[in-house]
């Protein structure tokens, strides 16, 4: 089936890691995105990538790091540098921009 | 600067109610998306519906509808004879056709909905 694939769904990190959440998907979309979310808020945009070889920053990329080697693929770093970086992160994709976004399960990142 | 609204942070119906959602939404452009997600509690975003700017013509599919009013800036979600299954997290959300961020959505919060048996 088609769709999106983020691993782990739980995540640990400890003071000081580099952390790096995964995202698969096997859609053929050319454009991918990671969002953060924190209870009870909507979903922020950390950043996003319309096509391979090139990201852009959203709303909220400091202490984060992408890469988009492939198209099938937009892993996510959580650097030392994100100082509060307990929360569930989602991976979602879609055609192009304005086209649907779809979503991934999500990994939810925890704080040792 | 955009920016989406929903003023109901939770609403709890008894199950076979109606209840609607309420999506204010602020955008400078003149065209662009409107759309409705579902997060269940298993955590995934559901994709509900997208309207375009130009198209103001109310949408029904199944218990669901979508009532777009430009005039009020609005898109609101309204769920039919509501079911225990439709309990989730609702986001509206916008997204502008041009600009810097084009394509990128700028969520609501969420209203929370529990329906209870």
């Amino acid at each position: 089936d088609g769709g999106i694939t983020q691993s782990p769904k739980y995540l640990f990190r400890k003071e000081g890691q580099n952390v790096t959440l995964s995202c698969e998907q096997n859609l053929n979309h050319d454009a991918m995105y990671w969002y953060r979310q924190d209870p009870g808020q909507g979903l922020r945009l950390i950043y996003y990538s319309q096509i391979v070889n090139d990201f852009q920053k959203g709303d909220i990329a400091e202490g984060y790091s992408v890469s988009r080697e492939k198209k099938e693929s937009f892993p996510l770093t959580v650097t030392s540098a994100q100082k509060n970086p307990t929360a569930f992160y989602l991976c979602a994709s879609s055609r192009s921009y304005n086209q649907p976004q779809h979503f991934g399960d999500g990994t939810r990142l925890s704080i040792l | 600067a955009q920016k989406v609204t929903q003023a109901q942070t939770e609403i709890s119906v008894v199950e076979k109610e109606d209840v609607t959602l309420d999506c204010v939404y602020e955008t400078r452009d003149t065209t662009y998306y409107l759309f409705w997600y579902k997060q269940p509690p298993s955590g995934e975003l559901v994709f509900l519906i997208r309207r375009n700017s130009f198209d103001e013509q109310n949408e029904i599919s199944g218990r669901y509808s979508w009532n777009f009013q430009k005039s009020t800036s609005s898109f609101n979600f309204t769920i039919t004879a509501s079911q225990v299954v439709d309990s989730a997290v609702y986001f509206c959300a916008l997204s502008e056709a041009y600009g810097g961020s084009q394509g990128n959505l700028i969520f609501g919060k969420g209203t929370k909905l529990s329906v209870k048996p």
